[in-house]
């Protein structure tokens, strides 16, 4: 298996615009989550699946964040508008079941100037 | 009160010490408890997980895990400075896992 993977590896946009960060997991894993990495806050959960189902978005930070999971091979995180702030290390991870270990994909380098 | 705590560090030792990292914390419904290596610029990586009070080791890594003083810890036997890296400890309960912030290990030659 490829493992978790994430595109695009990078990503440069204007604020205001509106960004989709992409995400397949590992075959056969039911739970998907989107982390965000910075050096302040660490790696923060913001919103994990479980069998394509959003179970926790509490870590979603505001309205401008959503993320969908069509089906058990694809997830996305769309940020719209795009801030500043936003700037960050997007993860995204799979696993079998909740609380066994993630695997995490390379991670999409988000920056909105 | 965060929910797993790291000392962010950097933590220094010399090649071939014992690196000793440290991790509490305050779910008590954590039931499982990871370690993740991130080197700069990659994405963790997972080296050790425990999910039982007591000792797990593999290779130089050695897990500690004790329940009741809500604690994880994890040593690094002949440190390297490929050791060198940030290491996350992760707690895991019914729903979700919890990262802490990391401990930054610095291995000097």
């Amino acid at each position: 298996d490829a493992g978790v993977i994430q595109s695009p590896r990078h990503e440069v946009t204007e604020m205001g615009q509106e960004v989709t960060l992409r995400c397949k997991p590992i075959s056969g894993h039911n739970s998907l989550f989107w982390y965000r990495q910075t050096m302040m806050r660490g790696l923060e959960l913001l919103i994990y699946f479980n069998n394509n189902v959003p179970i926790d978005d509490s870590g979603m930070p505001e309205d401008r964040f959503s993320a969908k999971m069509p089906n058990a091979s694809f997830s996305t995180l769309k940020i719209q508008p795009s801030e500043p702030r936003d700037s960050a290390v997007y993860f995204c991870a799979s696993s079998l079941r909740p609380r066994v270990e993630a695997f995490f994909g390379q991670g999409t380098r988000l920056t909105v100037v | 009160q965060k929910e797993v705590e790291q000392n962010s560090g950097p933590l220094s030792v010399p090649e071939g010490a014992i690196a000793s990292l440290n991790c509490t914390y305050s779910d008590r419904g954590s039931q499982s408890f990871f370690w993740y290596r991130q080197y700069s610029g990659k994405s963790p990586e997972l080296i050790m997980f425990i999910y039982s009070n007591g000792d797990k080791e593999d290779g130089r890594f050695t897990a500690q895990l004790n329940k009741a003083s809500q604690y994880v810890s994890l040593l690094i036997r002949d440190s390297q400075p490929s050791d060198s890296a940030t290491y996350l400890c992760v707690g895991g309960t019914a729903s979700k896992l919890t990262f802490g912030t990391g401990t930054r290990l610095q291995v000097t030659l």
